[in-house]
């Protein structure tokens, strides 16, 4: 069935340090794939996008990775600070002309040590 | 630019009694769409609203039920409250595509007793 799963729920890192957070997914229909942070009582902020038809995409301080051989996704992280402390989400885009859902894994929890 | 607004932030219901919740989309955005998230999980999928229809549904009964209005603004209503209904209820919007970007909403925590 559609699943998107994360290999670790906590992942703990020094400040300055890079943080990668991997995820699986199991939808290879699926072409587009989001990366969400959701700090404690907050609702998902989006933090980058990526679709299928690219293999890697960058933003400010984080970067996606996409390997569709093997349905892997992964969120990297820069010189990781305080506030980047929060449960990371990725997610994919099932969905057809004019509709779609996002399809949640179960989260990772990123903690960043001063 | 407001963004994705929801209401009651916080609502305490019993079992068996009904609830309605409320969104309001991102200024520009079409398509609301609703998730329900327990403690500790990724939110899951419920149901998207465009164009005052259901467009898509998630696996839920039929006790939850939207509707979705001439403003884009759009109701989640449950019945029949249950102790697992208890979680936080996340909506949110985006521009018509299916591939469009999802913004949410702070969500509304539902704990039913």
């Amino acid at each position: 069935g559609e699943s998107v799963g994360l290999h670790l729920p906590t992942l703990s890192v020094q400040e300055g340090d890079n943080s990668i957070i991997n995820c699986a997914y199991s939808n290879s229909a699926s072409d587009y794939f989001i990366w969400y942070k959701q700090e404690s009582g907050k609702g998902p902020q989006f933090i980058i996008d990526i679709r299928s038809n690219m293999d890697k995409r960058q933003g400010q301080r984080v970067t996606v990775l996409l390997n569709k051989t093997v349905k892997h996704l992964s969120l990297q992280i820069a010189a990781t600070q305080p506030g980047d402390s929060a449960v990371y989400f990725c997610a994919e885009n099932v969905g057809s002309s004019n509709t779609g859902k996002l399809i949640f894994g179960q989260g990772t929890t990123l903690q960043v040590k001063p | 630019d407001a963004g994705v607004t929801q209401s009651p932030t916080h609502l305490i219901k019993t079992r068996g009694q009904q609830v309605t919740l409320r969104c309001s989309p991102k200024s520009g955005h079409d398509t609301v769409s609703w998730y329900q998230q327990a403690l500790g999980q990724g939110p899951q999928f419920i149901f998207q609203y465009y164009e005052e229809e259901e467009r898509q549904r998630g696996n839920f009964p039929d006790r939850f039920s939207g509707h979705q209005f001439p403003n884009y603004s759009s109701e989640l209503n449950v019945n029949a409250l249950l102790l697992g209904d208890s979680a936080l209820y996340l909506c949110a919007s985006s521009f018509r595509s299916a591939t469009d970007t999802q913004y949410f909403g702070p969500g509304t925590r539902l704990t039913v007793l």
